[in-house]
């Protein structure tokens, strides 16, 4: 996991805010990825990125938004929380880097968003 | 639209017994299955995987079994140990490097 930082690792917020999780990755790896965990539901995937000028919609995308800063950085922004969204939210890498399968995704430890 | 089954959703075994999770999809444009392992405050983390070329791989206790004219594959945990207790993903992936996930297993051995 320390490849893969995710901050903050516990956030509550309340409904209407504006949040953003960061994602920073020390692996070299060109793609990138927003996760959402749900009870019963697994991993769904928000966005995902292939490169800096690259940005892609995933499976949920409704009511996120993100920022790709640079190769290693990923930013997940909620524009306006609302309590749906309260849920385990994980970023991971993949691609071609030393020691690494370019198939094999690398997760975070995961931020828990609680909002009221 | 879930792309890709999984059950059960919960588990349980004895300590020394065997642990069976079974995933089905439904796209044949995937090409590569994983199982990924999530302990408690944990991110998911591969386990094992596996191409449709190949009809079963083991890594130690873990393996996959996989069967392409049924679009099924499952995960076989033989003693199973306590510390195998966790959640477990499968997982499959086509061309574009996006997985799709089943909801997961909550496995719990028994010591």
């Amino acid at each position: 996991d320390a490849d893969v930082t995710q901050t903050p690792r516990n956030r509550i917020t309340k409904t209407g805010k504006r949040i953003m999780l960061e994602c920073s990755q020390t692996k070299g790896h060109d793609r990138m990825y927003w996760y959402r965990q749900d009870p019963g539901l697994g991993l769904r995937l928000i966005y995902y990125s292939f490169d800096v000028k690259d940005i892609n919609k995933g499976e949920i995308s409704d009511g996120y938004s993100v920022s790709r800063q640079a190769q290693a950085k990923f930013s997940l922004s909620l524009e306006s929380a609302i309590p749906n969204q309260t849920a385990l939210y994980f970023c991971a890498t993949s691609g071609p880097g030393t020691g690494s399968s370019p198939l094999e995704q690398y997760f975070g430890p995961g931020t828990r968003l609680t909002v009221t | 639209q879930q792309q890709v089954k999984q059950s059960p959703q919960s588990l349980i075994v004895q300590k020394g017994g065997i642990s069976i999770i079974n995933c089905a999809y439904e796209n044949t444009a995937f090409d590569y299955f994983p199982w990924y392992q999530q302990f408690p405050g944990k991110g998911p983390a591969l386990l094992i995987a596996i191409r449709p070329d190949v009809s079963e791989k083991k890594e130690g206790r873990f393996t996959i079994s996989f069967n392409k004219s049924a679009k099924q594959f499952s995960l076989h945990i033989m003693d199973s140990q306590p510390g195998d207790s966790a959640t477990y993903f499968c997982a499959a992936m086509d061309s574009s490097y996006k997985l799709i996930f089943g909801s997961g297993t909550r496995l719990l051995v028994r010591p």
